[in-house]
This record gives C-alpha cells, sequence and structure tokens, in this order.
C-alpha cells in the first residue's frame, strides 16, 4: 500500500529554471492539494484539484502551474524557478472535498527544494 | 476567513510530564473540522486526529486526548507522560467552508530524556 508519494525527494535548481515536482497516490482519493512549508508561515495552500482536469488557485498560486489529467497524479511545475520558492513542498489527497470539509487530508512525504 | 493560532511556538518538558499544546480558530462557519497533524524531525506530516464542529466530546487515544471547546474556540491536545518519541513539530488545522485546510504556525515541542 504505497499511499501517496512525491518526487524527487530533493532537488537543488538554479533561479530561472522549470522544475517539476511529481505527486502520485494510490487510493484514487478525488482531491488533491499542493502545500508549501516556510518556516514562520507554516504551511501555504498552492494550488488543489478536486478531480481530473479540475484545478483552482490557493492562497499562493503565483509561479506555479499544475495540471492533473488522471485522477491518481497532481504534478506542479515552478516555471522559471526563484530563490524564494526554496521551500518544502507537501502533496496531500483526501477522499472528497465538500463543503463542510468532512474529509481528512493524507501527506506525502515533502519534497526540499533549494533554489540558488 | 478562517484563523487558527498556535500561541506556543516552542515547549520543552522533561520526560514523563504531561504538556498540553493550545489551538484556537476563528471561524464565522458553524459546520467545520478541526485537526491535528504531527511532524517528526524526519519532517512527514502524520494525521492525528479529526473533530467535528457538532461534536464537543472530549477524545483519549492512549497517551493522547484532545479537549474540543466549542464556547472559547479552542481544541487543545495533552501529551500524558511524555517521551522522547513525542517530540516533534504539532499542527492545528482548520477546515470550513473552503477546501483548504488553515493550520496554526506549529508548536515545536521537545521531550528532554
Amino acid at each position: 500500500d504505497a499511499g501517496i508519494t512525491q518526487s524527487p525527494r530533493y532537488k537543488i535548481t538554479e533561479t530561472g529554471r522549470q522544475v517539476t515536482l511529481m505527486c502520485h497516490q494510490t487510493w484514487s482519493h478525488s482531491y488533491m492539494f499542493w502545500y508549501r512549508q516556510d518556516l514562520g508561515h507554516g504551511l501555504r495552500l498552492i494550488y488543489y484539484s478536486a478531480a481530473a482536469d479540475i484545478t483552482d488557485k490557493g492562497e499562493v498560486p503565483d509561479g506555479y502551474v499544475v495540471s492533473r489529467s488522471k485522477t491518481e497524479n497532481f504534478p506542479l511545475t515552478l516555471e522559471s524557478a526563484t530563490r524564494s520558492q526554496t521551500s518544502v513542498y507537501f502533496c496531500a489527497s483526501s477522499e472528497t472535498g465538500t463543503s463542510g470539509g468532512t474529509d481528512t487530508q493524507y501527506f506525502g512525504p515533502g519534497t526540499r527544494l533549494t533554489v540558488l | 476567513a478562517q484563523k487558527v493560532t498556535q500561541a506556543q511556538t516552542e515547549i520543552s518538558v522533561v520526560e514523563k510530564e504531561d504538556v498540553t499544546l493550545d489551538c484556537v480558530y476563528e471561524t464565522r462557519d458553524t459546520t467545520y473540522y478541526l485537526f491535528w497533524y504531527k511532524q517528526p524531525p524526519s519532517g512527514e506530516l502524520v494525521f492525528l486526529i479529526r473533530r467535528n464542529s457538532f461534536d464537543e466530546q472530549n477524545e483519549i487515544s492512549g497517551r493522547y486526548s484532545w479537549n474540543f471547546q466549542k464556547s472559547t474556540s479552542s481544541f487543545n491536545f495533552t501529551i500524558t507522560a511524555s517521551q522522547v518519541v513525542d517530540s516533534a513539530v504539532y499542527f492545528c488545522a482548520f477546515k470550513g467552508s473552503a477546501r483548504q485546510l488553515t493550520f496554526g504556525s506549529g508548536t515545536q515541542l521537545t521531550v528532554l530524556p
């Protein structure tokens, strides 16, 4: 039972490069989320997806792009990485995400990204 | 807008002491859910508990217990007889009518041997 996995676990890149972080879940959960974790800010939502081909912005979407062609995958792309995007990125999924919030989000192990 | 406050940035206790982590939330939603997550030094986020706004019963799970008080908008977490393995950052989170979780800033708990 793999659950939710992220790759790579660690990534170092340079300013201006494109980077894609991968997220894969085996639970067939409808909802998937991307958060970033920074000291002093806790976890902040970047984007989320309610189903394949449905995505929406979170609190801090600028500089990021997502797609969801398959239910189990939710890649996050930094089109032109900046130093301010150095962070730990967490992917999460939940079975549903209906208004009122009935479902628990389960998190992947995180990707530590450093932009030089 | 929802807000979650964890006023305790860092707490340090000696093994076997009891410790309470505070969580206060603000919302206008009448239906909502509260969560606690643990982030050990290895970095992953581990789900501990979920509580809905209609259930104010306290919950106990082994050495962990949670006290939800709607009247004070608090959802506090107590670890009884703490152990070194409890050392972690603990996050309280809120989910109301919006899709996303709103996290508190976390409390770093250090349990000393």
